[in-house]
């Protein structure tokens, strides 16, 4: 979905180094989200975030930090890198939907390495 | 918490056979499960959910059916053609949480042609 991007999409850091991924929206989402990805472990939440001034950890926050800018911008930071946090990183968009879970939208994914 | 499971992992079809894909939850509070499609190099991609008041949910090839007793849902898709390989994703969320989705582990459909 063209209404969600994502900076960089590929990125090679070194142990210890501080890099933020980012996210941005067009679909005028209040909720974002970032996942990471790991091969046979599906999707798994990082942080989610419902407004601008709403934060909240996910399944996997350590190690991990965010912030929400704008309504449209959601950021994901890795403030020393660790091997282990070489995976692929989406972020998503959702809409509330009175009463019910709403869908969500995914942007392309960054594929970080940490060397 | 929720816990999803999803089988098999890898499944090899003949194009225009079906492919059933099975996902088991373990939270009975949990009320949407949508199916993901991500081909290589891409983003996941929502082809099809269903919620826990209705059965079954069908869209030209693809259906998804919901066992809320035996908390188990499937995908199915008819008459597979090339294009439908890609690895498909299970997801159930009870709404609590940020409405958080659980994910299945994936899986890797190969259509031969």
């Amino acid at each position: 979905d063209a209404d969600v991007t994502q900076t960089p999409r590929n990125r090679i850091t070194k142990t210890g180094k501080r890099i933020m991924l980012e996210c941005s929206q067009t679909k005028g989402h209040d909720r974002m989200y970032w996942y990471r990805q790991d091969p046979g472990l599906g999707l798994r939440l990082i942080y989610y975030s419902f407004d601008v001034k709403d934060i909240n950890k996910g399944e996997i926050s350590d190690g991990y930090s965010v912030s929400r800018q704008a309504q449209a911008k959601f950021s994901l930071s890795l403030e020393s890198a660790i091997p282990n946090q070489t995976a692929l990183y989406f972020c998503a968009t959702s809409e509330p939907l009175a009463g019910a879970v709403e869908t969500q939208y995914f942007g392309p994914g960054t594929r970080l390495l940490v060397l | 918490g929720e816990n999803v499971e999803q089988h098999p992992s890898t499944l090899s079809v003949q194009e225009g056979d079906s492919a059933v894909i099975k996902c088991t939850y373990s939270d009975s509070a949990s009320n949407y499960f949508p199916w993901y499609k991500q081909e290589l190099g891409k983003r996941p991609q929502l082809i099809i959910d269903i919620r826990s008041n209705v059965g079954e949910k069908k869209d030209q090839r693809i259906a998804v059916t919901l066992n809320k007793t035996a908390k188990h849902f499937s995908l199915h898709i008819t008459e597979t053609q090339p294009e439908d390989s890609a690895v498909y994703f299970c997801a159930a969320s009870n709404g609590l949480g940020g409405n958080k989705l659980v994910f299945g582990a994936g899986t890797i459909l190969r259509v031969k042609s």
